[in-house]
């Protein structure tokens, strides 16, 4: 199994451009996540999917979107990119809200807008 | 809402031998769960351990233990017999039994263990 995989690993954007982060899983999980990582500060939820076809609002949403259109791919937008977007982005997974169910990370992504 | 605070920016410890991270959080909650992850130079975010906040048995992993303290709402890691491969960032994060699944994270804790 590969886990929780990432696609691209690096990306630079200027102002204005548009993007999607690919996340992908092949352990069959139902929870999806993405998280920012900015310097000084721990992993900050952006948006998670409970399932295939949903998606919710976590504590930093506003700026990107998603999409769970496969349960085992998590979509990450951002449509006009901006330099406070500049971070690293980490996707998850887990089977359910269990203590057990423990999430499981990809390797992040590093994006910088210039 | 909750909050989790680690006010250790920095440690350092040498090789071998025992540290202790600290980690406090904030929550109306009675019951959650309470982890420890560790973040190394490849940027990998690796579980290192948990523990159910009824549980009143301090969770243990190896080398790895936690003091936890719910009236104090406080949550230290122990490291013992500390190796160079320990070197990491660790962060400390909360969740809610019950509403829903997010992780809510302190700003973590950069650990160096020397030679």
């Amino acid at each position: 199994n590969a886990g929780v995989t990432q696609t691209p690993k690096f990306r630079v954007l200027k102002t204005g451009q548009s993007m999607t982060l690919l996340c992908a899983q092949d352990m069959n999980h139902e929870y999806m996540y993405w998280y920012r990582q900015d310097p000084g500060m721990g992993l900050r939820l952006i948006h998670y999917s409970v399932g295939e076809g949903t998606t919710a609002k976590g504590e930093v949403p506003d700026g990107y979107n998603v999409s769970r259109l496969k349960k085992q791919n998590f979509l990450l937008g951002l449509e006009s990119a901006a330099p406070s977007q500049t971070s690293v982005y980490f996707c998850a997974s887990s089977q359910g809200l269990a203590v057990y169910n423990e999430q499981f990370f990809g390797p992040g992504t590093r994006l910088t807008v210039l | 809402a909750q909050t989790v605070t680690q006010s250790q920016p920095e440690m350092s410890v040498q090789e071998a031998e025992t540290v202790t991270l600290s980690c406090t959080y904030d929550t109306s909650e009675n019951n959650y769960y309470l982890f420890w992850y560790k973040q190394p130079p490849s940027r990998q975010m690796i579980l290192v351990i948990r523990q159910e906040a009824y549980k009143q048995q301090n969770a243990t992993e190896n080398r790895f233990s936690v003091n936890f303290q719910k009236a104090a709402k406080s949550f230290s890691l122990k490291i013992s017999d500390s190796q160079l491969g320990d070197t990491a960032m660790y962060f400390c994060a909360f969740r809610p039994q019950t509403s829903g699944s997010r992780l809510t994270f302190g700003e973590g804790t950069q650990l160096t263990v020397n030679p």
